[in-house]
């Protein structure tokens, strides 16, 4: 079956550093997004992606975060100037369209910012 | 903005037995809910989903229900096992927007 693969699978940065976190979306997908999860809390809303622009961004997505699709393949979060708060798991997800039809996670990226 | 509220925060059932987590959506317009199940480690797996025009769906040992009147939704596993142990979280989402999801339920499967 299709998977969303992120990698590195534990990243640790020292504070005011930037990290890349790196997605490869299932090849058909064209939408494309990313979530973050504080430890024992909710999934939320980071950003969404299509066709090569930003469609929609939560409140969370500062000018601390950026995303791009450097080629045909991979899907990245760039975080800058990483605070202690940054710390979460990062999961991203593609989808073939809007409707819900397969939305897939990635099994995410813990980021620890010490 | 939409919010989603799930009940209850933790959930033990033994073995067999059968288990009910509860959400509630404010906004009327959401159209489309799905459940994910999360394994320690991994990211959120689509258990099972419904969309607006239907009340009910199952699937094997899962099920959901739906109640636009009263905006909730809930899913139930019957005869429980071991490896239905994880958290559980609904979601909600309505027309051109992303996903909100719940806080999620720590499900426990004692043997």
């Amino acid at each position: 079956e299709p998977e969303v693969t992120q990698t590195p699978s534990h990243q640790v940065t020292q504070m005011g550093q930037e990290v890349i976190l790196r997605c490869v979306p299932i090849s058909n997908h064209l939408y494309f997004y990313w979530y973050r999860q504080i430890l024992g809390q909710k999934v939320e809303f980071l950003v969404s992606f299509y066709n090569n622009e930003i469609s929609e961004k939560s409140e969370i997505f500062d000018d601390q975060f950026s995303v791009e699709r450097p080629d045909g393949s991979n899907f990245t979060l760039k975080i800058r100037s990483t605070k202690l708060e940054d710390s979460a798991m990062y999961f991203c997800a593609s989808s073939e369209g809007t409707a819900g039809k397969g939305y897939t996670f990635g099994s995410g990226t813990r980021l620890t910012v010490v | 903005g939409e919010n989603v509220e799930q009940h209850p925060s933790t959930l033990s059932v033994q073995e067999g037995d059968s288990a009910v987590i509860k959400c509630t959506y404010s906004d009327s317009a959401s159209n489309y809910f799905p459940w994910y199940k999360q394994e320690l480690g991994k990211g959120p797996q689509l258990i099972i989903d419904i969309r607006s025009n239907v009340g009910e769906k199952k699937d094997q040992r899962i099920a959901v229900t739906l109640n636009k009147t009263a905006k909730h939704f809930s899913l139930h596993i019957t005869e429980t096992q071991p490896e239905d142990s994880a958290v559980y979280f609904c979601a909600a989402r309505w027309p051109g927007q992303n996903f909100v999801f719940g806080p999620g339920t720590r499900l426990s499967v004692l043997p």
